[in-house]
């Protein structure tokens, strides 16, 4: 059971380069949602499904985009980086079956540098 | 959304106990939750509890909630080394799945 795999583990961009950071869950959850840490603010939201078809924006859109065709994947855009996206990226996905507890499971983060 | 905050660092001696606090603005606040951050890895969910709770305890580890002053902490009973990460206290509503974190706690263990 591998859980949320996120693809690259590492990567370096030149400013203006675009790439897809890739995010991949085998729980059949059908929420799912993309969290950037930076030193001291802890986690914020970039953008979240509540399941394929459905995508919204999160606390901190600019600059990414997203798509959810099938329930196990949730890629993550870049268009155009600059440096201020440096940062260190984290999937997350749970069920919305049980209400009542609704524990998110994190990936291991792609850890991204713009130059 | 809300606003969560907490202390930044923590150091403690092992064997002793770790209190980790976090403070939370929105009373809406259903479910509360405590995730551990090792070094190079994702998070881990370490407890949870819910509005309607004022104490939950689970092998080491406490939390307490005090509703009024929208006040959360994490107990760590005989910290350990490995006890050694960042914890974040984060908090959701009971209609959004969407988690609002604090900025992390570092928790350091010494000898």
């Amino acid at each position: 059971n591998a859980g949320v795999t996120q693809t690259p583990k590492f990567q370096v961009l030149k400013t203006g380069q675009s790439m897809t950071l890739q995010c991949a869950q085998d729980m059949n959850h059908e929420y799912m949602s993309w969290y950037r840490q930076d030193p001291g603010m802890g986690l914020r939201l970039i953008h979240y499904s509540v399941g394929a078809g459905i995508t919204d924006q999160g606390e901190v859109p600019n600059g990414y985009n997203v798509s959810r065709s099938t329930t196990e994947d949730f890629p993550l855009r870049l268009l155009s980086a600059a440096p201020s996206q440096t940062s260190v990226y984290f999937c997350a996905s749970c069920s919305s079956a049980d209400r009542a507890y609704q524990p998110q499971h994190f990936g291991d983060g792609t850890r991204l540098s713009i130059l | 959304g809300e606003d969560v905050e907490q202390s930044l660092f923590l150091s403690v001696r092992e064997g002793d106990s770790s209190v980790i606090n976090c403070t939370y603005t929105d009373s809406s606040s259903t479910y509360l939750y405590w995730y551990k951050q090792e070094p190079g890895a994702g998070l881990q969910l370490l407890t949870y509890i819910f509005s309607n709770m004022d104490m939950k305890q689970d092998q080491r580890l406490t939390v307490l909630l005090n509703k009024k002053d929208k006040h959360l902490s994490l107990r760590i009973a005989d910290t350990q080394t490995g006890d050694s990460a960042i914890y974040f206290c984060a908090g959701a509503r009971s209609n959004d799945y969407k988690l609002s974190f604090g900025a992390g706690t570092t928790v350091t263990v010494r000898a």
